[in-house]
């Protein structure tokens, strides 16, 4: 069974730097891209940023750019996001997904962690 | 980037009710790779339709997807209780971006 637990999810103040990880179990996690995505409180889905298989290649969307770098570690299975120069505006739920194989839609889901930024 | 908008916001059915859900893209979505998700409150998004129209695994055949280009349907033939959610869709033509979603509610 495919299992994806996100953790570090915290109250933070703005400026502040955090760092999520995604512990995956129940498939080669060395096979597949994977990627984070965000909720706002209340509000839609946000693609933040996705990982190759290998690490190599990162992409992250213009609103995280340069702040959130996303890498992996296939010896532990596990996903990281680092959260950099935190604003108020990246509060939200940061869901890790894993892509679909050659596809950049998300077949699982973990249950996602909190972050907030406030003073 | 593409803009997908979702319509309607809010569709109000009754169990047993066909359900209609729009997905229009503001360029075309290339290969139809527009993918379709359900959230319950509480909960992650779970995938339904992939490719537009090919049913994710372990998903019931009353769920539907269909369109291409910049026009994208989800049909839910028969709504069952645990159907009303918000539905969100994706497309991974062209980078990655999600719809605003539309909620299912009970009327």
């Amino acid at each position: 069974e495919v299992q994806l637990l996100e953790s570090g999810g915290v109250l933070v103040q703005p400026g502040g730097s955090l760092r999520l990880s995604c512990a995956a179990s129940g498939f080669t996690f060395s096979s597949y891209a994977m990627s984070w995505v965000r909720q706002a409180p209340g509000k839609g889905l946000e693609w933040v940023s996705t990982i190759s298989t290998s690490g190599g290649s990162t992409y992250s969307a213009d609103s995280v750019k340069g702040r959130f770098p996303i890498s992996r570690d296939n010896s532990k299975n596990t996903l990281y996001l680092q959260m950099n120069s935190l604003r108020a505006e990246d509060t939200a739920v940061y869901y890790c997904a894993r892509d679909a194989l050659g596809y950049y839609y998300f077949d699982y889901w973990g249950q996602g962690t909190l972050v907030t930024v406030s003073s | 980037e593409i803009v997908l908008t979702q319509s309607p916001g809010t569709l109000s059915l009754s169990p047993g009710e066909r359900a209609t859900l729009s997905c229009r893209a503001s360029q075309s979505v290339s290969s139809s790779y527009l993918a379709w998700y359900q959230q319950k409150p509480g909960q992650a998004p779970r995938l339904l339709i992939y490719g537009a129209s090919s049913r994710a695994t372990g998903i019931p055949d009353r769920f539907s997807g269909s369109g291409s280009g910049t026009d994208f349907t989800l049909t839910i033939s028969r709504l069952e209780p645990e159907d009303f959610a918000v539905y969100y869709c994706q497309q991974y033509s062209s980078s990655l971006t999600f719809g605003g979603g539309t909620k299912v509610e009970i009327k």
